[in-house]
């Protein structure tokens, strides 16, 4: 199965502990998304990559989070000096074209005590 | 912020009964599609209908869109217990490459 995965799928870590994610998409889909979702509530858009250019970012992405996509393929999301807040699953999806029909990985849940 | 709205919050119905959930959002709009989420399956895709489009058939499901109203709505037939989900909304905006979630109808479909 070629589809999207991200690790790890849960992370327990203390407040003030920076934390970071991977996200593998479907290798032909150039677009990747980052999501973040909490209970009872649909995703929200944190930010988009074209290829590797980093083309929007959520408001919700404050200066303590950053995504990157070096080489176009694999993605990262890091939080720095986390807090109880940013407890949520953490979304990654893929696509050929944009908003386009997106595949989702599984998530990561991240919990901070 | 989300623009999407679903209606209801949840649903509950009978197995072979018909499913009805709506969406409303606010902003012009690419196309807007559906999406379903299980414990088991994370989210999946089900539906796309672009804003030139008014009605959409995939299996079983049946979507509309009324770009006047900014209204959608997904119609599931003869519900099975294995349709129980979350089902969500999104919006493409014209604006932005952003997609816009509603919170989402839970359906319940009791054997």
């Amino acid at each position: 199965d070629t589809g999207v995965s991200q690790d790890p799928r849960h992370k327990i870590t203390k407040r003030g502990q920076n934390v970071t994610f991977r996200c593998d998409p479907i290798s032909e889909h150039n677009r990747l998304y980052w999501y973040r979702q909490t209970l009872g509530q649909g995703p929200e858009f944190l930010t988009y990559f074209q290829n590797e250019a980093q083309l929007e970012k959520s408001r919700l992405l404050s200066d303590r989070f950053s995504a990157e996509r070096p080489k176009g393929s694999f993605s990262t999301l890091e939080i720095q000096r986390t807090e109880q807040g940013d407890s949520a699953m953490y979304l990654c999806a893929s696509s050929l074209l944009v908003n386009d029909e997106q595949f989702f990985g599984p998530g990561t849940r991240l919990t901070v005590l | 912020s989300q623009q999407g709205e679903e209606d209801p919050q949840a649903l509950s119905i009978q197995e072979g009964e018909n499913a009805t959930m709506n969406c409303s959002y606010k902003t012009s709009i690419n196309n807007l599609q559906w999406y379903r989420q299980n414990s088991g399956r994370g989210l999946v895709h089900l539906i796309l209908i672009r804003s030139n489009e008014r009605e959409k058939h995939s299996g079983r499901l049946r979507v509309t869109l009324d770009t006047s109203k900014k209204s959608s709505s997904l119609l599931i037939t003869a519900s099975r217990a294995a349709d129980t989900a979350s089902y969500f909304c999104a919006t493409d905006e014209v604006s932005n490459y952003q997609l816009i979630w509603g919170a989402g109808t839970k359906l319940i479909i009791k054997p």
